[in-house]
């Protein structure tokens, strides 16, 4: 099994459609991201949290919402799905490191491809 | 904020030719530095870091060198591969009050390697 799992690979959805992305992830870690990828626009951060009691907004979480149900998994909803919003999502995991300021690298799932049409 | 910003690509080169990516970064903090790449229909793998001026990050060939005066990160690599084309990805983390931030990432560069 993937250690960062991304369900579904694929959607299709409707204008004005609620949607779930879900990521569960084996790496033990308690940092997990959303980042959204568009051509020529690069990895945009969505949300982020630290742990399981923390949740943060990124560059881009306007019309999305998080939910980080465990310590191994944190969803991300399209509250009412717009077509801008087609893109490939990504999440990521990210773990402690010995130095507080030192930064392992972030384990990415293989991603969800949304379509809003 | 902070940000990073990368060559535009695409870029296409002929096996065995050298390789340089241009990124460089603006920072409030002290960061830490990375390359990533994306092959076809897959997530990002770290391809190598640096967390310190002088710094040299490397792995399967390519380098990067944490050039804090010109606050660049370039990567490099002596022979390009068919298989390495992909996307590459520079990406930077800052040092905030839990610790680091999450990861900046520049626009991304395709590299296409011809046989």
């Amino acid at each position: 099994d993937a250690d960062v799992t991304q369900t579904p690979r694929n959607r299709i959805t409707k204008t004005g459609k609620r949607i779930m992305l879900e990521c569960s992830q084996t790496k033990g870690h308690d940092r997990m991201y959303w980042y959204r990828q568009d051509p020529g626009l690069g990895l945009r951060l969505i949300y982020y949290s630290f742990d399981v009691k923390d949740i943060n907004k990124g560059e881009i979480s306007d019309g999305y919402s998080v939910s980080r149900q465990a310590q191994a998994k944190f969803s991300l909803s399209l509250e009412s799905a717009i077509p801008n919003q087609t893109a490939l999502y990504f999440c990521a995991t990210s773990g402690p490191t010995a130095d507080r300021w030192g930064v392992d690298g972030y384990t990415f799932g293989s991603g969800t491809r949304l379509t809003v049409v | 904020g902070d940000s990073v910003t990368q060559m535009e690509g695409p870029v296409t080169l002929s096996e065995e030719a050298f390789l340089t990516i241009n990124c460089t970064y603006t920072a409030t903090g002290y960061p830490s530095l990375f390359w990533y790449v994306q092959y076809p229909g897959e997530g990002l793998q770290l391809l190598l870091k640096a967390t310190k001026a002088d710094d040299k990050g490397s792995n399967k060939g390519f380098e990067a060198t944490y050039r804090k005066e010109t606050t660049s990160f370039h990567l490099e690599k002596g022979s390009v591969q068919v298989s390495d084309s992909a996307v590459y990805f520079c990406a930077l983390s800052a040092r905030g009050n839990s610790g680091n931030t999450p990861l900046v990432f520049g626009k991304g560069t395709r590299l296409s390697v011809i046989a």
